[in-house]
């Protein structure tokens, strides 16, 4: 079993980019994909990135996505953030058959 | 278009039990496996269960074990998710979604149902 760890809040100005870690605790992090989920207030969450960096179609290019060997993490950067952007961010992976979730980022944009 | 639409939530005692449904449209149903994620209030996402295709696997977070039973049933594009023996910390809000098929795995998420466990 492993973990995902994620910061749990970040923030950053308009039009500026920020990125959002995602470490896993054991295993390679390039095993199995890696998701990435928006979830704004009182909203159910969507899929930003999927198979670890691609985009569902109507999510903007300003979402990138990527993998680190080397930290053993995955990172979703998003740019030229608009206030829209404002969020909770969750990063998921499979454990085998098992699901799992970072516990989330929220996100500021102010 | 993918919709999920989840039903079946509300308010039960303490040991009670729930079965929650959520119908599927709008995708080829039997390509993907499908799961149920719980966020409690103010909490983050918790995975639940999940099942397989045809929906001879099941799966579960120790969190659902030997209490929540997940089925599908392919000829109504429909999942379900039984919930015995429930507790408080059972409260959260229920959301079905479009697991991975094949070598996709872009979820799809429903609404949720909120499911209140208190007495």
């Amino acid at each position: 079993n492993f973990m995902l760890t994620q910061p749990h809040s970040v923030s950053e100005s308009p039009g500026k980019t920020v990125t959002i870690s995602c470490t896993r605790s054991s295993g390679s992090i390039a095993s199995t994909y890696v998701q990435w989920y928006q979830q704004r207030p009182g909203s159910s969450p969507t899929t930003v990135i999927y198979n670890s960096n691609h985009r569902p179609s109507g999510v903007p290019d300003r979402f990138s996505a990527s993998i680190d060997s080397s930290s053993n993490s995955a990172s979703l950067t998003i740019s030229g953030l608009k206030t829209d952007d404002e969020a909770d961010y969750y990063c998921q992976s499979y454990d085998g058959t098992n699901r799992v979730f970072g516990g989330g980022t929220k996100l500021t944009v102010l | 278009e993918v919709q999920l639409l989840e039903s079946g939530g509300g308010l039960v005692q303490p040991g009670g039990s729930l079965r929650l449904s959520c119908a599927a449209s709008g995708f080829t149903f039997t390509n993907y496996a499908m799961t149920w994620v719980r966020q409690a209030p103010g909490k983050g996402l918790e995975w639940v269960s999940a099942i397989d295709l045809s929906g001879g696997y099941t799966f579960y977070a120790d969190s659902a074990k030997d209490r929540f039973i997940i089925s599908r049933d392919n000829s109504k594009n429909t999942l379900y998710l039984q919930m015995n023996s429930l507790r408080a910390e059972d409260t959260a809000v229920y959301y079905c979604a479009k697991d991975r098929g094949g070598d996709d795995y872009a979820w799809s998420w429903g609404q949720g149902t909120l499911v209140t466990v208190s007495s």
